[in-house]
């Protein structure tokens, strides 16, 4: 059974850097075909895809974050590690991590966590 | 970066009703386009990839046609369990983006 969890702090203050782990249950990033991606969706708002990184230690990132994001991956934990720095306000928002393998064609996210929701606040 | 704008953002339906929901994508994004559904406080859930393959253990009334910049999810007869909220992805290209939903409400 394919499984991701997240976990991290709930609370963060405003210019703090925010790291989150994705741990992963079922399967493996040392396998080819598989990784994963970090998405975000502040309180009633849309989806937003954060970052990913694949088996094969491709990494990628949303334009507009790039800067302040990092995705590492620590193969003998199985865990996926994203790190976003100087937290503001309107980083609240419920944080996934999913998988994506592309044994489907299209390497759509076909797990994902429950989430975890980070406030960012004074 | 490519966009994609779902409409209508919001529909009022009743169960038995057959909805079709939309998605344009403002680059070709050939098939490589997926559709996810999101219930309240759940993590959204895949239903179709590469624009109308029905992922494992979804429903066969869902259906997704479509490929270039227009496509569309249909529920053939909405159940109650469909209330809910739907995304489009598209994963032709970094960034991957989303749609900004379209919410499916009782009517």
């Amino acid at each position: 059974q394919i499984t991701l969890k997240e976990s991290g702090p709930t609370l963060v203050k405003p210019t703090q850097t925010l790291s989150l782990t994705c741990s992963l249950s079922g399967f493996s990033l040392g396998t080819s075909g598989v990784g994963v991606g970090w998405i975000r969706q502040p309180p009633g708002k849309a989806l937003e895809w954060l970052a990913y990184i694949s088996w094969e230690d491709d990494k990628r990132y949303s334009p507009s974050l790039k800067s302040r994001l990092t995705i590492t991956k620590d193969t003998s934990k199985n865990q996926v590690v994203v790190t976003m720095t100087n937290m503001d306000p309107v980083d609240t928002a419920t944080y996934y991590c999913a998988r994506f393998a592309v044994t489907l064609t299209t390497t759509p996210f076909d797990h994902w966590g429950q989430g975890i929701l980070v406030t960012v606040s004074a | 970066d490519i966009q994609m704008t779902q409409s209508p953002s919001s529909l009022s339906a009743s169960v038995g009703d057959r909805v079709t929901i939309t998605c344009r994508a403002s680059h070709d994004v050939g098939i490589f386009l997926n559709w996810y559904q999101q219930k309240p406080g759940k993590a959204p859930k895949l239903l179709i990839y590469a624009a109308s393959s029905l992922q494992s253990g979804v429903p066969s009334r869902f259906s997704g046609s479509g490929s270039g910049t227009d496509f569309t999810l249909t529920f053939s007869s909405l159940q109650p369990e469909d209330f809910a909220t739907y995304y489009c992805q598209q994963t032709y290209s970094s960034p991957l983006s989303f749609g900004g939903g379209t919410k499916v409400e009782v009517k």
